[in-house]
């Protein structure tokens, strides 16, 4: 069974950048795609962009002048950068397994990992 | 952006009522339709995908119909354990996006 679990800071000050890691056991990160999500608090989801294993990506046009999605196959695990966070960014960040069938469904989640964006 | 609206945003029914939640998408999107399942400091959990096909473990009682722009995520026969918030999310095309929730809260 797939399992994703998110590490990083729980607290970024405003214009810095947050920083989280999804360690991906129970399997290998090869030969799919890899994903972050966030939740703002009593909100709805946002998809924030996919990395492939070779290191391809897509990123969320709302956000890619920010965010960078990295993945290291050696570690079995991929991070997310995003710069210059403002208060609105403060969200549940969930890293998430794209299925490769082509239907493009997020079928393995991580527990989340709330970042919160405050001096 | 492909944008995806969900109605009703919450709804209380009772324990063996038949629910169902319907799902818009901005634009036709085929059956590029996948449903999930949230409870209250969970992560989501990944119901139906291609509109109408269950994850395997998902109970029969979850039903997913529609195509195009129209879909509806069905519980035929609700148990106490349904009640969450559940959202649609659209990947005919990047960027991915999501209905705002439906909340199906006890009677």
């Amino acid at each position: 069974q797939v399992q994703l679990q998110e590490s990083g800071p729980g607290l970024v000050k405003p214009s810095e950048t947050l920083s989280l890691t999804c360690n991906v056991s129970g399997g290998s990160i090869s030969t799919f795609h890899w994903t972050w999500i966030r939740q703002p608090p009593g909100k709805g989801l946002e998809w924030i962009g996919y990395i492939y294993y070779s290191g391809s990506t897509n990123y969320n046009p709302s956000l890619k002048s920010r965010v960078t999605i990295s993945v290291d196959t050696s570690k079995n695990q991929f991070s997310l950068n995003l710069n210059s966070v403002t208060a609105a960014d403060t969200a549940v960040y969930y890293c998430a397994r794209l299925d490769n069938s082509g239907w493009n469904y997020f079928e393995y989640w991580g527990q989340g990992t709330l970042v919160t964006v405050s001096s | 952006d492909i944008q995806m609206t969900q109605s009703p945003s919450s709804l209380s029914a009772s324990v063996g009522d038949r629910v169902t939640i319907t799902c818009r998408a901005s634009q036709y999107i085929s059956t590029y339709l996948n449903w999930y399942q949230q409870k209250p400091g969970k992560a989501p959990k990944f119901l139906i995908y291609a509109a109408s096909t269950l994850q395997s473990g998902v109970p029969s009682r979850f039903s997913g119909s529609g195509s195009g722009t129209d879909f509806t995520l069905t519980i035929s026969s609700l148990e106490p354990e349904d009640y969450a918030t559940y959202f649609c999310q659209q990947s005919y095309s990047a960027p991915y996006t999501f209905g705002q929730g439906t909340k199906l809260e006890i009677k």
